[in-house]
């Protein structure tokens, strides 16, 4: 068990590029969901996969993201068109069933 | 949909004393509530939860309480020490169906253990 692995852990990227962020969960954890963490203020609620379902969406996941979980292991974040806005701290995490949901270490976005 | 408030938002302590957090939820619905601890640079990292049909739970130096009339569970650390300095958010959810992994959290407290 090697923990909740994001990558890149750092992106800087001007306004307008699209970024990408890779999440690969826990062994075995069919759960997965991502966050968005603002400096001073708790995590909030991206999304969430069910094996390769995509089951709920946060009103927060405006149409230039999307993420998607291919085969029911890893997932992807993409940010399209980027906005100073979306300068955060991208969270994962993952959970087998019902169970504790592990977090990764985060990546961060810098949009100049 | 739920919110949760914490408090309180920085906690300074001398080490050994006792550290507590309050938090309130307010959805009548939710019952399970975890709490997290997050250093700087780093994820969440999960300390201690307790579910709805517990009113308290220990771990050592940590444990929680729930009061679900009320609505509000605290965080309570004991003998602290400089390591315990971080970040710790509550968080509040409903465990049922594709609800339980939508943790709504609290807004955090900066915890500070002076040696």
């Amino acid at each position: 068990d090697t923990g909740v692995s994001q990558n890149p852990r750092h992106k800087i990227t001007k306004r307008g590029q699209n970024v990408t962020f890779r999440c690969d969960p826990i062994s075995e954890h069919n759960r997965l969901y991502w966050y968005r963490q603002t400096l001073g203020q708790g995590p909030e609620f991206l999304t969430y996969f069910q094996n390769e379902a995509q089951l709920e969406k946060s009103r927060l996941l405006s149409d230039r993201f999307s993420a998607e979980r291919p085969k029911g292991s890893f997932s992807t974040l993409e940010i399209q068109r980027t906005e100073q806005g979306d300068s955060a701290m991208y969270l994962c995490a993952s959970s087998l069933s019902g169970n504790t949901i592990y977090f990764g270490e985060g990546s961060w976005l810098t949009v100049v | 949909g739920e919110n949760v408030e914490q408090h309180p938002s920085t906690l300074s302590v001398q080490e050994g004393d006792s550290a507590v957090i309050k938090c309130t939820y307010s959805d009548s619905a939710s019952n399970y509530f975890p709490w997290y601890k997050q250093e700087l640079g780093k994820g969440p990292q999960l300390i201690i939860d307790i579910r709805s049909n517990v009113g308290e739970k220990k771990d050592q130096r940590i444990a929680v309480t729930l009061n679900k009339t009320a609505k509000h569970f605290s965080l309570h650390i004991t003998e602290t020490q400089p390591e315990d300095s971080a970040v710790y958010f509550c968080a509040a959810s409903m465990r049922s169906g594709t609800s339980y992994g939508k943790l709504t959290f609290g807004q955090g407290t900066i915890l500070t253990v002076h040696p």
